[in-house]
């Protein structure tokens, strides 16, 4: 079954802090990559996408995800986390061959930024 | 350039009750997609609309539908209300036919059931 899995339902760091969220896939092909951020009462922002090339992908706001084919693994990361970054952060894949566009969206991670 | 727009931004309900929810995508997308993020967890795809036909459909029940206009915008139904319908309903859209284009995304429609 297809599948996403974000380990971390929640994460508390300190601002200035380094930052990694964890997400794992299950999926018949390597499919394609997303992160999305939530903030509170707002829709769904792409912070960054990996279709093929480069493994280490760079987002906005700072971001970045590394592919591992290997460990069927997005994981994305930020050097110094700002105030501004608490947020829910989603990963999601799509499928490649399908026009549909159909992505299947993990649980989430809630970032909370101690000052 | 407008991107995803999605109305009304909350709605109550009660349950057995009907309910319309309406997008817009952004400007030059063709297709709509539909997601059903209840609290806590991530969206989970509805279905998908393109050229005024429903493309995909994720494990939803019938008693949840859709419509596309010429315009490419696009309403979701959800008839006989129940209480576990209660969840953000977020819009999505895109370019058909190219599943390596990020989906837009709007802000949502807080749909409480009473």
């Amino acid at each position: 079954a297809q599948s996403v899995t974000q380990p971390d339902i929640h994460i508390t760091v300190s601002e200035g802090a380094s930052l990694e969220l964890r997400c794992n896939y299950s999926y018949g092909a390597t499919p394609y990559l997303f992160w999305y951020v939530q903030s509170p009462g707002q829709g769904l922002q792409l912070l960054l996408k990996y279709f093929s090339g480069d493994t280490l992908v760079q987002g906005i706001k700072g971001f970045e995800a590394e592919f591992k084919r290997s460990q069927s693994s997005f994981n994305l990361r930020k050097p110094s986390v700002h105030w501004s970054d608490a947020a829910e952060y989603f990963c999601a894949v799509g499928a490649r061959s399908s026009n549909t566009g159909k992505l299947i969206f993990g649980q989430g991670t809630t970032l909370q930024v101690k000052p | 350039d407008a991107g995803v727009t999605q109305s009304p931004t909350h709605l109550i309900k009660t349950r057995g009750q009907q309910v319309t929810l309406r997008c817009s995508p952004k400007s030059g997308h063709d297709t709509v997609s539909w997601y059903q993020q209840a609290l806590g967890q991530g969206p989970q795809f509805i279905f998908q609309y393109y050229e005024e036909e429903e493309r995909q459909r994720g494990n939803f029940p019938d008693r949840f539908s859709g419509h596309q206009f010429p315009n490419y915008s696009s309403e979701l139904n959800v008839n006989a209300l129940l209480l576990g319908d209660s969840a953000l309903y977020l819009c999505a859209s895109s370019f058909y036919g190219y599943s390596n284009q990020p989906q837009h995304f709007g802000d949502g429609t807080r749909l409480s059931i009473l």
